[in-house]
């Protein structure tokens, strides 16, 4: 079957400006994450959702990064006033969402670049 | 909070040689480890993975990892690396509970050399 796919797969946007990044997660998955890839770094998390529970933003790393989540489908993450230090590959990931699998798929990545 | 700490960020081998990737964890609740493995140009996959049960686990390409709760480590293994196994090698931690958000380590970039 299809796996976790983003869009886009790479975006150079301005300083300042706001970007919208897509996920589409695996059928069936009710577990969905972001993470953020700087260059030379390990992965961040950034948000999880899980099912209809509140969201674990607690990796958010300030109010200019939201994400949405429709039921158990696409995700969006949003960046407002984009800043250079924002400029890093950001992965979504789905699982099932369940104690005895725990793994996570994850997408391709989405290259962000704010010049 | 867990964390994950990965004490080699570059293994440069020859090619049959063993190899060990170094992963230490620190938690205060029981956990659950992964290793994943970003190929060039590629996205990440999962390796292999420690649930419970046997505290030895193989993947399917040779790779292996052991458990051991006392000294809080997953190190990864081979004992005859191909050029084809040069990669981004992350470990990763979950804590137990209904929150499977991943904690992973800065990653080991393996480089298999003829």
């Amino acid at each position: 079957g299809a796996g976790v796919s983003q869009s886009p797969s790479n975006k150079v946007t301005e300083k300042g400006k706001d970007v919208e990044l897509r996920c589409d997660p695996i059928s069936g998955h009710t577990a969905l994450y972001w993470y953020r890839q700087r260059l030379g770094q390990g992965l961040e998390f950034l948000i999880y959702f899980q099912g209809n529970s509140a969201p674990d933003k607690s990796g958010l790393p300030s109010d200019r990064f939201s994400a949405e989540r429709t039921g158990e489908s696409v995700s969006t993450l949003t960046i407002q006033r984009t800043q250079q230090e924002d400029s890093a590959v950001y992965l979504c990931a789905s699982s099932l969402g369940l104690a005895g699998a725990r793994e996570q798929y994850f997408g391709p990545g989405t290259r962000l670049t704010v010049t | 909070a867990q964390s994950v700490t990965q004490l080699d960020s570059q293994v440069p081998v020859f090619e049959e040689a063993p190899v060990e990737l170094r992963c230490n964890y620190s938690s205060s609740v029981s956990v659950y480890l992964f290793w994943y493995v970003q190929y060039p140009n590629q996205g990440l996959q999962l390796l292999l993975k420690y649930l419970s049960g046997s505290t030895l686990v193989e993947s399917i390409n040779g790779f292996e990892a052991e458990f051991n709760k006392s000294q809080t480590s997953f190190h990864l293994r081979k004992p005859s690396v191909h050029i084809s196994d040069t990669a981004e090698y992350f470990c990763a931690v979950s804590r137990g509970g209904s929150n499977y958000k991943l904690t992973f380590g800065k990653g080991t970039l393996l480089t298999v050399n003829p």
